[in-house]
């Protein structure tokens, strides 16, 4: 099956510093990549929709100056959180569109997240 | 952004009692998707269902595309310890991006 990879999986920087996080599928191509954000006891918040070879679409309120997106192949796909806040301090998890059971599906297959401390 | 109305958000039970949580939407969508997530790891999905009326078994897990394509269910029957964690329900409409409910979090009593 689809497998997504995710590293690191726990990280803490300190404040004003940047950290990358990166997401990996490791057995099929992935032209398409997500990011989302998710504090505790709630829901996953998609930040941004990574596309290989092109720019990042964001989400309404994501600042895109501050959470960097590459996607530059099929496979990887990078969050760089820029001069990281305490209040940047969150789980991230990419997720990848993989093939799905028909021509016309699509699967979601998710990393298994980031901690991200900022302190 | 949009969420679906996911419910119960929590659920407190007995080891072996059933379990049915259920997502609703104003919107129509053509793929529901329940995942499970454990702490500290990323969701993994359970059960994906691309059409109206259908009906998914895994395992112990069960889930339904509602007919009128706004609602999906999940139930888990005779549930054990390892099924604790957060279920997720998610709706797509074509290759848009998904959209998640709230989360039911589920709580066994041994």
């Amino acid at each position: 099956g689809a497998v997504v990879s995710q590293h690191p999986s726990w990280v803490i920087c300190k404040s004003g510093t940047s950290v990358k996080i990166e997401c990996r599928s490791l057995d099929f191509q992935a032209t398409t990549m997500f990011w989302y954000r998710q504090f505790p006891k709630q829901s996953l918040m998609l930040m941004a929709t990574s596309n290989e070879g092109s720019k990042a679409t964001y989400e309404q309120g994501v600042e895109k100056d501050k959470f960097l997106i590459n996607h530059a192949s099929l496979t990887l796909s990078t969050l760089t959180v820029t001069s990281a806040h305490p209040e940047d301090s969150s789980f991230y998890i990419c997720s990848a569109r993989s093939p799905g059971r028909t021509g016309t599906t699509y699967g979601y297959t998710f990393g298994s997240g980031t901690r991200l401390t900022v302190v | 952004g949009q969420q679906l109305n996911q419910s119960p958000q929590s659920m407190f039970i007995q080891e072996g009692e059933d379990v049915s949580m259920n997502c609703t939407s104003s919107s129509i969508f053509n793929t529901w998707l329940w995942y499970k997530q454990d702490p500290g790891e990323g969701p993994v999905l359970l059960i994906a269902l691309y059409k109206a009326g259908e009906l998914t078994s895994n395992g112990r897990l069960t889930a339904q595309f509602g007919i009128t394509r706004k609602d999906s269910f999940l139930n888990i029957s005779a549930s054990i310890p390892s099924d604790v964690g957060i279920y997720f329900c998610a709706g797509q409409r074509g290759a848009q991006k998904l959209v998640f409910g709230q989360g039911t979090r589920l709580t066994i009593n041994p």
